[in-house]
């Protein structure tokens, strides 16, 4: 089945300090793979995409993600965090359309 | 200039009413999206129209009919409310191009009572 697997339900880091969240997928071909965020009370809004191409990806915000085929995973990563960032933080991924199939979310907590 | 924008932002109702949410994108896209984020934040498909026609269906209740007037617009009418259809709805568009990402509106959070 195809599927996205957001492994931490909560993660909390120290302002300044790096992050990174994990996100699994299970799809037999090569998937299309996005990160999006969500802060509280708003819509989702793109970090970043894979389609294709080099596997590092820049986002907006600082963010970045790596696609590795051989462990099926499509990391998020931010080399130090702001207080901003507290969030909802969506992996999602499409097969052979339009249709975005999500994780179940990882929620981000930022100490100060 | 908001690309897709939902109203109600907010909608408390009693059980047995009839709703409608209702969107709209301005970014000239053809395919247009009801997702529905539940009380532990799954995001799940309900529909997808392309050009006005449905393209997706996810085994929703017959009480959820998606309306396309024009491909700019997308509403979402629920027929008898239950406490279970309780969830942020979210509407989003996306060009014809298979793969690529939608963007989304900012959510209707509905609170049936």
């Amino acid at each position: 089945a195809q599927s996205v697997t957001q492994p931490d339900i909560h993660i909390t880091v120290s302002e300044g300090a790096s992050l990174e969240l994990r996100c699994n997928y299970s799809y037999g071909a090569t998937p299309y793979l996005f990160w999006y965020v969500q802060s509280p009370g708003q819509g989702l809004q793109l970090l970043l995409k894979y389609f294709s191409g080099d596997t590092l990806v820049q986002g907006i915000k600082g963010f970045e993600a790596e696609f590795k085929r051989s462990q099926s995973s499509f990391n998020l990563r931010k080399p130090s965090v702001h207080w901003s960032d507290a969030a909802e933080y969506f992996c999602a991924f499409t097969g052979g359309g339009n249709k975005l199939t999500f994780g179940t979310g990882t929620q981000l907590k930022v100490e100060l | 200039d908001t690309a897709v924008s939902q109203t109600p932002k907010y909608l408390v109702t009693q059980m047995g009413n009839d709703k409608s949410i209702k969107c709209e994108q301005n970014l000239g896209h053809d395919t247009m999206y009801w997702y529905k984020q539940d009380s532990k934040k799954f995001l799940k498909i309900m529909f997808s129209y392309n050009n006005k026609e449905l393209i997706i269906n996810e085994t929703v209740p017959n009480r959820f009919s998606p309306k396309s007037p024009d491909k700019a617009h997308l509403n979402l009418h629920i027929n008898s409310l239950e406490l279970g259809d309780s969830a942020v709805y979210f509407c989003a568009s996306s060009p014809l191009t298979a793969n690529t990402e939608a963007f989304f509106g900012q959510g209707t959070r509905l609170t049936v009572v």
